[in-house]
């Protein structure tokens, strides 16, 4: 099977600044890796991705390591703003599965 | 790019109805959508995989009978609540994946779910 979990169920950050949130994942099959967002009452919002053949990628103000030695994700918030309170699951596949098994997620307070 | 559409976003009903949930992919073609069910401060738990023009590929521990999926076009999967009672009271969202043009790694887009609460 496969399981995806995160270290801290809540983060609270002051506004400004950088925020990192963790995951750790079971299975070493796992090839392709997402951090979403989700808000209240919304569905879950893709922020970045990476493959297993990378070990970061940046986007604006996110960047996201990976560590397949010890099956660890991280996701890093650059300046993080209020707009950025949410809560933020990942989410691993395997290759030539269609699934994707998700983390129990990470709630992120930011403090103005 | 890449939108999905769930239709409605709130349903409240009364115990012993049907309901439907439609999940739309607007601007592209998906021929798997997923149906997921999510209760307050959990994360998402996959119910099941459409496939377009087949069946539906259920998780274990779901009922096929009591949740009906159709995935009868390119652009549209269809969740039936079958016979709804407050237990199934929940937000169920669903996504779908551009595979057609982006190959195995690309991402799941979500709909913005829809909170089904049953009196």
């Amino acid at each position: 099977g496969e399981s995806v979990g995160l270290h801290l169920p809540t983060l609270s950050v002051q506004e400004g600044d950088n925020s990192i949130i963790n995951c750790a994942y079971s299975n070493s099959a796992s090839d392709y890796f997402i951090w979403y967002k989700q808000e209240s009452g919304k569905g879950p919002q893709f922020i970045i991705d990476i493959r297993s053949n990378m070990d970061k990628r940046q986007g604006q103000r996110v960047t996201v390591l990976l560590n397949k030695t010890v099956k660890h994700l991280s996701l890093q918030i650059a300046a993080t703003q209020p707009g950025d309170s949410a809560v933020y699951f990942c989410a691993a596949k395997r290759d030539n599965f269609n699934k994707f098994y998700f983390g129990s997620g990470t709630k992120l307070n930011v403090k103005p | 790019g890449a939108v999905v559409s769930q239709h409605p976003s709130w349903v409240i009903c009364k115990s012993g109805t049907s309901v439907k949930i439609e999940c739309r992919s607007l601007d592209f073609q998906a021929t798997t959508m997923f149906w997921y069910r999510q209760f307050p401060k959990q994360s998402l738990m996959l119910m099941a995989t459409s496939n377009e023009g087949s069946k539906a590929t259920y998780e274990q521990g779901v009922e096929k009978d009591k949740f009906l999926i159709n995935h009868a076009s390119l652009t549209l999967s269809t969740l039936t609540v079958t016979s709804a009672h407050p237990e199934d009271s929940s937000f169920y969202i669903c996504s779908a994946r551009d595979l057609v043009s982006g190959g195995s790694n690309q991402p799941q887009h979500f709909g913005d779910g829809t909170r089904l609460s049953i009196l």
